[in-house]
């Protein structure tokens, strides 16, 4: 049983280069997330959706853009990176918003 | 100011000293508390929900209690096994959730 899988763990980008980060879940969730992990901060939420087709921002969502086309699948793509991207990022799932939520491994992204 | 505050933000302790970490909240309209424990390295992995003041959970070495302004997570008897960083975590209001910056424990043998 996968639960939440995240790619790739670790990514360095150029200032300005554009990526995407990978989610999936195998676990039939409605709720999906990305948060960011940053030191003294905790995570913060970038993005969510509540099913496919359903997307919504988070606390924290400049720069960042998400889609969920499908139920299992929630990227997660930088337009252009900044240094102030640099952190840790994590895709998290629930079977609902307040539900108990799983989270991937982790992506460590530096922006130089 | 922060909705959700976790103290001491670090602590070591020897093998055998059990000890209590504190997650106290201000938001209003709780619905449900998380904690978390987190690997260096690793994503956070799920502990224990607690829904209202009283209830009482626990696994293993770790016993989590909840009032209606704090939680507590006792640690009897640590092992090296359960250093970690632990993430406290309230769901309130209208959907919302908010994350504390965690205990980091380091359990000495």
């Amino acid at each position: 049983n996968a639960g939440v899988t995240q790619t790739p763990k670790f990514q360095v980008l150029k200032t300005g280069q554009s990526m995407t980060l990978q989610c999936a879940q195998d676990m039939n969730h409605e709720y999906m997330s990305w948060y960011r992990q940053d030191p003294g901060m905790g995570l913060r939420l970038i993005h969510y959706s509540v099913g496919a087709g359903i997307t919504d921002q988070g606390e924290v969502p400049n720069g960042y853009n998400v889609s969920r086309s499908t139920t299992e699948d929630f990227p997660l793509r930088l337009l252009s990176a900044a240094p102030s991207q640099t952190s840790v990022y994590f895709c998290a799932s629930s079977l609902g918003q307040g539900g108990t939520i799983y989270f991937g491994e982790g992506s460590w992204l530096t922006v130089v | 100011e922060d909705q959700v505050t976790q103290s001491p933000e670090a602590l070591r302790l020897q093998e055998g000293e059990s000890s209590s970490l504190n997650c106290s909240y201000t938001v209003s309209g709780l619905r449900g508390l998380f904690w978390y424990r987190q690997d260096p390295g690793k994503g956070p992995e799920f502990l224990f929900t607690l829904y209202s003041a009283g209830e009482e959970k626990e696994k293993e070495r770790l016993k989590a209690t909840l009032t209606k302004k704090e939680s507590f997570l006792h640690i009897t008897a640590p092992k090296p096994e359960d250093s970690a960083t632990y993430l406290c975590a309230v769901f309130y209001g209208n959907n919302r959730l908010a994350f504390g910056k965690g205990n980091q424990v380091v359990v000495i043998p």
